[in-house]
């Protein structure tokens, strides 16, 4: 069973470009949670999406910044005309259907995406 | 300020026990998380604990939570050099919606001399 998996592993844009960022969770899994870990700081909850539905994006930046996970195919974290400050790394969890049973949340971490502005 | 707090750096020798540290501020939290990241990698959940439990014990590893002081630790016995990693500590935040929104602190460094 492969574990959660994040693409590209690293990415660069120049300042104006966009950034597309994929993720394809666990097999079975149909929670997707995006987070930002900026430079030695802790990681930083961004959104979190079933499939076709945001449930939560209270995290995410207002502005040039979004996410889907469609029916089909990986969850996209989608950053247009991308700025110095939106370097980091983006790690993708995902988490089984009945994970939010009881308040444990169990969630799978990716390899993450580092992506750097020039 | 940060929800969660945590030392940055720790250096402990080959053999030792290792002890991290965290604070936290969420009096309604259900679990509490420790997650180990090694260099380029994601993040590995390594164990966690139910609110309340004072204490849990895994092989090497020994949670400890003082509810009332909103302190966790972590204990690694035996430390390893395959120990060298970031390990950070989490906590459930309820939302509205019921689901365990996680709350990470900065991350402590850990480096195993030999």
């Amino acid at each position: 069973n492969a574990g959660v998996m994040q693409n590209p592993r690293h990415l660069v844009r120049r300042r104006g470009q966009e950034a597309r960022l994929r993720c394809s969770p666990m097999k079975g899994h149909s929670h997707v949670y995006w987070y930002r870990q900026l430079p030695e700081e802790g990681l930083k909850f961004m959104v979190y999406l079933q499939k076709e539905n945001i449930i939560d994006e209270s995290g995410m930046p207002k502005e040039r910044f979004s996410a889907e996970f469609p029916k089909e195919g990986p969850s996209i974290l989608r950053i247009q005309q991308v700025v110095r400050g939106d370097s980091a790394a983006y790690f993708c969890a995902s988490s089984p259907p009945n994970s939010r049973l009881a308040g444990f949340s169990e969630q799978y971490f990716g390899p993450g995406t580092r992506l750097t502005v020039t | 300020g940060e929800d969660v707090e945590q030392s940055l750096f720790l250096s402990v020798r080959e053999g030792d026990s290792s002890v991290i540290n965290c604070t936290y501020t969420d009096s309604s939290s259900t679990y509490l998380y420790w997650y180990k990241q090694e260099p380029g990698a994601g993040l590995q959940l390594l164990t966690y604990i139910f609110s309340n439990m004072d204490m849990k014990q895994d092989q090497r590893l020994t949670v400890l939570l003082n509810k009332k002081d909103k302190h966790l630790s972590l204990r690694i016995a035996d430390t390893q050099t395959g120990d060298s990693a970031i390990y950070f500590c989490a906590e459930n935040e309820m939302t509205t919606d019921s689901w365990g929104k996680l709350q990470f602190g900065a991350g402590t460094q850990v480096v195993v001399t030999p």
